[in-house]
């Protein structure tokens, strides 16, 4: 149980364009949905962290108008990165933590989607 | 600051060899949780290890080992007859609670290059 699955798992466009990344928990409802981050060779950061029907709460230096996120239901929260430039290119990872989870810590990570803009 | 330190960039060892990574955190809570995760060259997180601050015991499994220490707050991680397979980038982080969820900071990362 405590599936978490990205797609899609990598997409490569052109500069200017938008691209959506979804995230989807498979096997459970997730009352909060994280956004991270990762550059080659370096960590994670998060981006923000999304709440179920409400907005997301954003990371200092993180353009919310550019990184789009909606958590329209339980089990989806999707993240667009609108007008996509080279620097935008990364590694995605999305998490959720479950509904009702007597851990408040526990996170269940997706694969990740890989996003090349040329 | 940084709240999770992963001070050894890159490690390699030869197969056989039992190796250390390191991991030193930063946190004023006294509720926190610890991981570990590997992430292998195709991305995906594999979670390994996760520990509470209340919980200073030891741990061991299988091949991994696990060395919480609060008086120095790390949390270091063996592995004991290294493989080829168990090269990755391995990832220690800390995690508090804000507000009604919580928080993770991860470490810079361990790259892991074990040898034939």
């Amino acid at each position: 149980g405590a599936v978490v699955s990205q797609h899609p798992s990598w997409v490569i466009c052109k500069s200017g364009t938008s691209v959506k990344i979804e995230c989807r928990s498979l096997d459970f409802q997730a009352t909060t949905m994280f956004w991270y981050r990762q550059f080659p060779k370096q960590s994670l950061m998060l981006m923000a962290t999304s709440n179920e029907g409400s907005k997301a709460t954003y990371e200092q230096g993180v353009e919310k108008d550019k990184f789009l996120i909606n958590h329209a239901s339980l089990t989806l929260s999707t993240l667009t990165v609108t007008s996509a430039h080279p620097e935008d290119s990364s590694f995605y990872i999305c998490s959720a933590r479950r509904l009702g989870a007597l851990i408040y810590n526990e996170q269940f990570f997706g694969p990740g989607t890989r996003l090349t803009v040329l | 600051a940084q709240k999770v330190t992963q001070a050894q960039t890159e490690i390699s060892v030869v197969e056989k060899e039992d190796v250390t990574l390191d991991c030193v955190y930063e946190t004023r809570d006294t509720t926190y949780y610890l991981f570990w995760y590997k992430q292998p060259p195709s991305g995906e997180l594999v979670f390994l290890i996760r520990r509470n601050s209340f919980d200073e015991q030891n741990e061991i499994s299988g091949r991994y080992s696990w060395n919480f220490q609060k008086s120095t707050s790390s949390f270091n991680f063996t592995i004991t007859a290294s493989q080829v397979v168990d090269s990755a980038v391995y990832f220690c982080a800390l995690s508090e609670r804000v507000y009604n969820f919580n928080k993770f900071y991860f470490g810079s990362g361990t790259k892991l290059n074990v040898k034939p």
